[in-house]
């Protein structure tokens, strides 16, 4: 079964305004990537974390293995933040076989 | 920095069909990775390879072959194509198992 539940599917925002999208395991995950889908179709990496938090420009991200959950914020979001972004987890018991959400689609609104 | 290449960018073929998908990267990664993405849905692991001549299952390997031919190339077979089939695969390569994993830009697969 799905081992990632990705939410929310569908996002809106303002430019200038921020959220967050959210990653919930139904496991215990080793470590967790995020990943941004540009226009062109390519994964463009944001974050890897085994654990706490990362912060990269308007970007963070946190990862609690222990409560099974991801969570990627953006503030003051651009019009190029649009696109699908994905959350993909792996199990320490499967190195390397990681498991993506189905995604998220932001569409930032001028 | 490095680069992975997946050629061709477009594959159109014929129900039945043996198509071949090639993936080169210049990390100089150990681990490679063949995922396949169906609209609207993440991305699902085909097969990986930690190593040359290496190559392990993943979940969805029923009807794909692989091979590493070096280390710096990994290439995908779908056995025989499917009718009205649509995906996207991605290539992806990490230093090793459970490191971060970069990915390609993806070939677009129509089957008619």
């Amino acid at each position: 079964g799905d081992q990632v539940e990705q939410s929310p599917s569908a996002l809106s925002l303002h430019e200038g305004t921020g959220s967050a999208l959210r990653c919930n395991f139904t496991t215990t995950m080793r470590a967790v990537q995020w990943f941004r889908k540009n226009s062109r179709g390519s994964l463009i990496n944001l974050f890897y974390l085994a654990s706490g938090t990362k912060e990269n420009g308007r970007l963070k991200s946190a990862f609690d293995s222990k409560e099974r959950y991801s969570t990627l914020h953006i503030r003051d979001a651009q019009l190029e933040d649009s696109g699908t972004y994905f959350c993909a987890a792996e199990r320490g018991s499967a190195l390397g076989r990681l498991h993506f959400g189905a995604g998220t689609q932001l569409i930032v609104i001028p | 920095g490095g680069i992975i290449t997946q050629t061709p960018k477009f594959l159109i073929g014929q129900e039945g069909q043996k198509l071949t998908l090639k993936c080169q990267q210049n990390f100089n990664h150990d681990t490679m990775y063949w995922y396949r993405q169906d609209s609207g849905k993440g991305l699902r692991l085909i097969y990986y390879s930690i190593t040359e001549n290496d190559l392990q299952k993943g979940d969805l390997s029923e009807g794909y072959d692989a091979s590493r031919e070096k280390k710096s190339s990994f290439s995908l077979t779908v056995t025989s194509a499917q009718k009205n089939e649509m995906a996207v695969f991605l290539c992806a390569s990490s230093i090793a198992r459970g490191d971060t994993q970069y990915f390609g830009p993806g070939t677009r697969l129509l089957v008619l």
